[in-house]
């Protein structure tokens, strides 16, 4: 168990709603990030939060987008989704950002219908 | 640019025999961090090392170790005498900014 928590496990939903991911990081954990991991693409960084600012920014679509709260905890947002959109969202923390090693949390899995 | 190359898509070995991964970074900046994760069939990403581009010392965490060579941007990984456990994917990333992943290796260890 890494720590970082996620929810839902699995989401089902259809073409063109929008969902929300939920992610908890570790205890003390100043950074969140964000990655996609699909079969086509591999595992895509697709963005960072350090201490409720963002911090970086990768292959992220422009109908996607995130925030971390006070809280530390953060949200990816998924709006106009696509049969494509299906895929393996994973949450990441460090405690602090470059050179750290991230510790993932067990993913929600996302499948557009 | 960055990029994280694993040239092996599949390797497949039976039980007790070692395994060597490899994972080539390909970047500009001259302070980086490689990372290895391991994935196994139940889906979540393990940690299983870092290293700093300055810090050339291979590692070893009992069956498990890692050569770092600055020279060919090479960051391989081995296991000794492999387990059925050790099947999973096996995922090679490399930070200059932003983490980025190659592509997996899966390995398939066989009783």
């Amino acid at each position: 168990d890494s720590g970082v928590t996620q929810t839902p496990k699995h989401l089902i939903t259809a073409t063109g709603q929008r969902v929300t991911l939920r992610c908890s990081p570790r205890s003390g954990d100043l950074s969140v990030y964000w990655y996609q991991q699909s079969l086509d693409q591999g595992l895509q960084f697709l963005i960072q939060y350090y201490n409720g600012e963002e911090r970086a920014k990768g292959n992220i679509l422009e109908r996607f987008s995130a925030q971390q709260f006070p809280d530390l905890h953060s949200e990816l947002n998924l709006s106009s989704l696509e049969l494509g959109d299906s895929a393996l969202y994973f949450c990441a923390s460090s405690a602090k950002g470059v050179g750290y090693e991230q510790y993932f949390g067990p993913g929600t899995r996302l499948t557009v219908t | 640019a960055q990029k994280v190359t694993q040239a092996q898509t599949e390797i497949s070995v039976v039980e007790k025999e070692d395994v060597t991964l490899d994972c080539v970074y390909e970047t500009r900046d001259t302070t980086y961090y490689l990372f290895w994760y391991k994935q196994p069939p139940s889906g979540e990403l393990v940690f299983l090392i870092r290293r700093n581009s300055f810090d050339e010392q291979n590692e070893i965490s009992g069956r498990y170790s890692w050569n770092f060579q600055k020279s060919t941007s090479s960051f391989n990984f081995t296991i000794t005498a492999s387990q059925v456990v050790d099947s999973a994917v096996y995922f090679c990333g490399g930070q200059g900014g932003k983490l980025i992943f190659g592509q997996g290796t899966e390995l398939s260890v066989k009783p």
